[in-house]
């Protein structure tokens, strides 16, 4: 079946540690890809998109995504994380057909130690 | 950014009963909007697709008699749940495209969390 694929549902890290979640996803085509952070009680923010151009995409809070088409992967980065970082990042795809729907990957809740 | 809104934000209801939730798009006009489920702990489960002037799609496994979707005008989205049972107890999204089409972002409002007791 056609899904996005966040690999690491639980990470834990250290403040200042450096931080890489991976998204996958198996729709063939063109898609629009998106990273999205839930903090506790909270709704959801858009971090980051991609529609085209550059597969560098820098978001909010020092948040970067690469986009790499042939490894149908848009992974999302963070070189130094703080404990205000905490949340739960959900990676999510809109395909170019079928009303454009965005369909979310499973997530992925990130702790950081202080 | 566009602002979509929720209404209402929490919603306590008796076994049984409806509750409808609705979602406005504030400031821009949205010809689809998206409503999605998300449980405790768990991802976003995307329920139906919903269309102005037209009948909702659903996804594969969504009871249509149980989630009424009702999209009558370009800024309001409702839905409906009837016969609330507390296995509905979740929480609720909707989202709203901004016209364009493909290549623009959906916007998500708030949430409203339904507690069916």
């Amino acid at each position: 079946a056609q899904s996005v694929s966040q690999h690491n549902h639980h990470v834990i890290l250290s403040e200042a540690a450096s931080l890489e979640l991976g998204c996958n996803y198996s729709y063939g085509g063109t898609v629009n890809l998106f990273w999205y952070v839930q903090y506790p009680g909270q709704h959801l923010q858009l971090l980051l998109k991609y529609f085209s151009g550059d597969p560098l995409v820098k978001g909010i809070k020092g948040f970067e995504a690469e986009f790499i088409k042939s490894k149908f992967s848009f992974n999302l980065r963070k070189p130094s994380v703080q404990w205000s970082d905490t949340a739960e990042y959900f990676c999510a795809v809109t395909r170019n057909t079928g009303g454009f729907k965005t369909i979310f990957g499973a997530g992925t809740r990130l702790f950081v130690k202080a | 950014g566009a602002v979509v809104s929720q209404h209402p934000s929490r919603v306590i209801c008796k076994s049984g009963t409806s509750v409808k939730i609705e979602c406005r798009s504030l400031d821009f006009q949205a010809t689809t909007m998206f409503w999605y489920r998300q449980f405790p702990k768990k991802s976003l489960m995307l329920m139906a697709t919903s269309n102005e002037g037209s009948k909702a799609t659903y996804e594969q496994g969504v009871e249509k008699d149980k989630f009424l979707i009702n999209h009558a005008s370009l800024t309001l989205s409702t839905l409906t749940v009837t016969s609330a049972h507390p296995e509905d107890s979740s929480f609720y999204i909707c989202s709203a495209r901004v016209p364009g089409g493909f290549g623009t972002e959906a916007f998500f409002g708030q949430g409203t969390r339904l507690t069916v007791v």
